[in-house]
C-alpha cells in the first residue's frame, strides 16, 4: 500500500476541459508536492504546499493543502495537450522519508 | 543552478552481469543522495537514501546485496544492480539535496536499464 494514493489512476480529457486530481493520506505531512513527469525524464517540481489550508495557483494550475495536511489537490483549468504526463504527489514524511504518490497520468486529446 | 546528472542513460546489459549508474550533483555539493525506481506508468518507489561517507539506509523490501550503492564524496553518488535479471529492468531516478530540507530535491533525468 502507498503512504500517498492518488485519484484518479488515469485520466483522459478533450481539450478544453477541466480536471481534479486528488493525493490523500492518513498520515500528516510537514509539506506536499506536485510533480509532472514526461516519458523517459526525471519529475519536474511544480509546486510546493507547506501550510493547511493552502491554496498556490501557477498559470492554470490550482494546488491546494487540506486543512489536516493529509490531503491535496491539483485543479486544472481548461486542460490543453501539452499538459499531457505523469502527476504524482510526494511529501515528507517523519521528517525524513520522501515518499512519491501513486500517480496519475493524464492525456488531454486535442 | 542545482543539476543533477545521471550516466549512463540508457544501459542494455546481459542477465547475469553488473551495472553501475552514476549520479552527480554537477554545481553543489549534495548532503543526501535518493534513488528510487520506477516500473512503466507506475510512480517512483524510494530505494534507499544514502549521506557521503555512511552507509546508505535501504527501504524495506529492497536487497542491500543486490542494489551496491556508494556514496563516495558530495558530489557523486553511484548504484550499481549486481547479476542483473531481466526483472530488474526498470527505470532509476536519483534525486540530490543541498540541505536538510527534503522538500528541496533535485533530480536526475534518470536512467533506463534494461536486462536480456
Amino acid at each position: 500500500t502507498q503512504l500517498l494514493e492518488q485519484s484518479p489512476q488515469f485520466l483522459s480529457i478533450q481539450e478544453g476541459e477541466n480536471l481534479t486530481v486528488y493525493c490523500n493520506s492518513s498520515s500528516v505531512f510537514s509539506s506536499l508536492q506536485w510533480y509532472r513527469q514526461e516519458p523517459g525524464e526525471g519529475p519536474v517540481l511544480l509546486v510546493t504546499v507547506v501550510t493547511g489550508g493552502e491554496v498556490k495557483k501557477l498559470k492554470r494550475l490550482t494546488f491546494q493543502f487540506g486543512d489536516a495536511r493529509k490531503d491535496s489537490s491539483l485543479h486544472i483549468t481548461a486542460a490543453q495537450p501539452g499538459d499531457t504526463g505523469l502527476y504524482l504527489c510526494a511529501g515528507v514524511y517523519n521528517f525524513n522519508k520522501f515518499y512519491f504518490g501513486s500517480g496519475t497520468k493524464l492525456n488531454v486529446k486535442p | 543552478g542545482a543539476v543533477v546528472s545521471q550516466h549512463p542513460s540508457r544501459v542494455i546489459c546481459k542477465s547475469g552481469t553488473s551495472v553501475k549508474i552514476e549520479c552527480r550533483s554537477l554545481d553543489f555539493q549534495a548532503t543526501t543522495m535518493f534513488w528510487y525506481r520506477q516500473f512503466p506508468k507506475q510512480s517512483l518507489m524510494l530505494m534507499a537514501t544514502s549521506n557521503e561517507g555512511s552507509k546508505a539506509t535501504y527501504e524495506q523490501g529492497v536487497e542491500k546485496d543486490k542494489f551496491l550503492i556508494n556514496h563516495a564524496s558530495l558530489t557523486l553518488s553511484t548504484l550499481t544492480v549486481t547479476s542483473a535479471h531481466p526483472e530488474d529492468s526498470s527505470f532509476y531516478i536519483c534525486s540530490a539535496t543541498r540541505g536538510a530540507d527534503y522538500n528541496e530535491q533535485f533530480f536526475g533525468p534518470g536512467t533506463r536499464l534494461t536486462v536480456l
